[in-house]
């Protein structure tokens, strides 16, 4: 079992709507957690990070995490052809700083 | 956040060569990393550069083939050695700031590499 896993898609949607970008992970000693984007040929960007139950807003992005379920998710409101990108999730371990990333999900919003 | 720069952008390299790539940030951090990410794939972490001690390795990738310098808390170097086709590849540095309620992680732009 993969330790960090992300919905596979590429996710299309339309402009204006809600994008839903949800990921799991399997060891429950994992502390924080980041979603970063991704442009093609740029490198990882971080949107947010959250660390306790709940939800965090920031903007037009809402990170909600619940540690229970394992699982941690990401909102992005009123969505932009500019928010077409690939969103990795990550996770910290511990009192570590090393990231550990899923695989990535690819998304376009259509104009 | 942070500055961070890395030399070269990209490069084109012959099998069985070797290229070392810097990282250089714009204060002095503690904690800096080496990620790969290989085409169409997501990042893994590659080691943890401690300045002043050994590099810390993650499975599946030892020194001989990945050598690590941290000689000052602003500065390391990665350097890809006797590079096969499957070394083709983008890798980042990153570190870790303070600041925003928890250690966060920014990337360097990333060095593009391409092996023939």
């Amino acid at each position: 079992q993969k330790e960090v896993e992300q919905n596979s898609g590429p996710l299309s949607v339309p402009e204006g709507a809600i994008a839903s970008l949800n990921c799991t992970y399997s060891d429950r000693g994992s502390q924080s957690f980041f979603w970063y984007r991704q442009y093609s040929g740029k490198s990882p960007e971080l949107i947010m990070f959250i660390y306790s139950n709940g939800d965090k807003e920031d903007g037009r992005f809402t990170a909600q995490l619940n540690k229970a379920s394992q699982y941690v998710s990401l909102l992005i409101r009123d969505s932009q052809p500019s928010d077409s990108a690939t969103y990795l999730c990550a996770v910290t371990v511990g009192s570590a700083r090393q990231l550990t990333f899923g695989s990535g999900t690819q998304l376009t919003v259509l104009p | 956040s942070a500055v961070i720069s890395q030399k070269p952008s990209r490069d084109i390299c012959q099998r069985g060569t070797s290229l070392t790539i810097q990282c250089q940030v714009d204060s002095q951090v503690t904690m800096m990393f080496w990620y790969r990410q290989q085409p169409g794939q997501s990042l893994t972490l590659i080691a943890t550069a401690n300045q002043g001690s050994e590099a810390t390795y993650e499975s599946g990738f030892v020194i001989d083939k990945f050598p690590i310098s941290r000689p000052n808390l602003t500065f390391s170097t990665l350097t890809v050695s006797n590079m096969s086709p499957e070394d083709s590849s983008i890798y980042l540095c990153s570190v870790v700031r303070g600041g925003r309620g928890t250690d966060t992680q920014y990337f360097g732009p990333g060095t593009r590499l391409t092996v023939l």
